[in-house]
């Protein structure tokens, strides 16, 4: 079975800054998606950023990448340039693209904070 | 605009009593997905559905039931055998399989279940 884990349960960044939130999964299939989630303190989820494992090229959505290393199965994001409203809970989650398949696998979160 | 509603947002349960929550989704979605989330925790699966009148145990089904009786509606009852219901819940849905598989839940505002 597949599994996500988010190593780091919280993380401060200062306004302007750079923060990189790490994940890690396990699985033994070779094609699947990967997902960033944002959840700031209304609870609404939001998608910030997905990358497709057969695609060596690295996801951007302005101020978010991910660096992704299929090898090490490992997808941490980046937040560049970091605002207030970047504090928010950030999840990682895992879709596999094999047929049939319709579960996503979450890791358990990182609470990012960003200091003024 | 297309999207999922959940309803109520807050929601209030007696001893021995069985409620449910409300989800609908108008984006045409073949699968959805009912989310447990705890203070501080991440998602955990307790049901999901791929198509109409099949649906499948996720990771903490115990105590909670569903339906699939229309593409667009997948009700959750949170019933008398579930001792420990304080939580938010939330709903979610998503394309199908294959192709598909790239694309990301879609999640409603969710609901705040306590016991009174």
């Amino acid at each position: 079975a597949q599994t996500v884990t988010q190593s780091q349960p919280e993380m401060s960044v200062q306004e302007a800054e750079t923060v990189t939130l790490s994940c890690t999964y396990d699985t033994s299939e070779s094609d699947y998606y990967l997902f960033w989630y944002k959840q700031p303190p209304s609870r609404q989820m939001i998608l910030v950023i997905r990358q497709e494992a057969y695609k060596q090229q690295n996801a951007t959505e302005n101020r978010f990448s991910v660096n992704f290393q299929k090898a090490a199965k490992s997808f941490s994001l980046k937040i560049s340039d970091s605002q207030l409203g970047d504090a928010a809970m950030y999840f990682c989650a895992y879709r596999s693209r094999g047929s049939g398949t319709y579960k996503y696998i979450f890791g358990t979160g990182t609470r990012l904070k960003v200091l003024a | 605009d297309g999207g999922i509603t959940q309803s109520p947002k807050y929601l209030f349960r007696k001893e021995g009593q069985n409620v449910t929550l409300s989800c609908e989704q108008n984006l045409n979605h073949d699968a959805m997905y009912w989310y447990r989330q705890d203070p501080g925790q991440g998602l955990r699966l307790i049901y999901y559905s791929q198509i109409v009148n099949d649906f499948q145990k996720g990771d903490i089904a115990e105590g909670y039931s569903v339906s699939r009786e229309k593409k667009e509606s997948f009700p959750l009852t949170v019933t008398s055998a579930q001792k420990n219901p304080t939580a938010f819940y939330l709903c979610a849905s998503s394309m199908g399989q294959g192709q598909d598989s790239n694309q990301p839940q879609h999640f409603g505002d969710g609901t705040r279940l306590s016991i009174l």
